[in-house]
């Protein structure tokens, strides 16, 4: 059971440096997740994707994030000219197109923005 | 829009003792609601789900029932242990939201001692 995998597991970067993020979700599943969590807060949704359509992105992923995931399998998340706020644990969630489905988290990667 | 409200944290109890950790929803439509663990050091992982009214979801000895009428999705279990110490989440996965993401709650640490 190979699960969510991401990587890395920490970054910690300079203001505005650009940062990625891998994330290869569980191989039979379609649907792909970014979600942001912050110290005292649950995940926030950021984009989603199925096979490698992104067919949402949240307000809260600015003209500097973006997502791909090409041929439907891993996927990265760019962050470009990284800020202070950006700090966060970046998870990465894979599911089954199925209603009701559960969601299956990676570890995050940590991103500290110094 | 869709919201979860949990209670806050941090909750304290001696092993053996009874939990329950309230959470609260609106929701349009039959959303799903999940309720996912965050054990120190690892990922979220599920760890109940109930899919429609009056579902019981129950894992581990927690128990969540999914009442319509209250709105809500309450955690339970009869008898903590140590090893339960961890950052419980309580999530729903609304039709109307989309690709099924799911939107969480600030999550409630729980910590038990011996």
């Amino acid at each position: 059971d190979t699960g969510v995998s991401q990587n890395p597991r920490h970054k910690i970067t300079k203001r505005g440096q650009n940062v990625t993020f891998r994330c290869d979700p569980i191989s039979e599943h379609n649907r792909l997740y970014w979600y942001r969590q912050t110290l005292g807060q649950g995940p926030e949704f950021l984009t989603y994707f199925q096979n490698e359509a992104q067919l949402e992105k949240s307000r809260l992923l600015s003209d500097r994030f973006s997502a791909e995931r090409p041929k439907g399998s891993f996927s990265t998340l760019e962050i470009q000219r990284t800020e202070q706020g950006d700090s966060a644990m970046y998870l990465c969630a894979s599911s089954l197109e199925t209603r009701g489905t559960e969601a299956f988290f990676g570890q995050g990667t940590r991103l500290t923005v110094v | 829009g869709d919201s979860v409200t949990q209670m806050e944290g941090p909750v304290t109890l001696s092993e053996e003792a009874f939990l329950t950790i309230n959470c609260t929803y609106t929701a349009t439509g039959y959303p799903s609601l999940f309720w996912y663990v965050q054990y120190p050091g690892e990922g979220l992982q599920l760890l109940l789900k109930a899919t429609k009214a009056d579902d019981k979801g129950s894992n581990k000895g927690f128990e969540a029932t999914y009442r319509k009428e209250t709105t809500s999705f309450h955690l339970e279990k009869g008898s903590v242990q140590v090893s339960d110490s961890a950052v419980y989440f309580c999530a729903l996965s609304s039709a109307n939201q989309a690709g099924t993401a799911l939107i969480f709650g600030k999550g409630t640490t729980l910590s038990v001692s011996s």
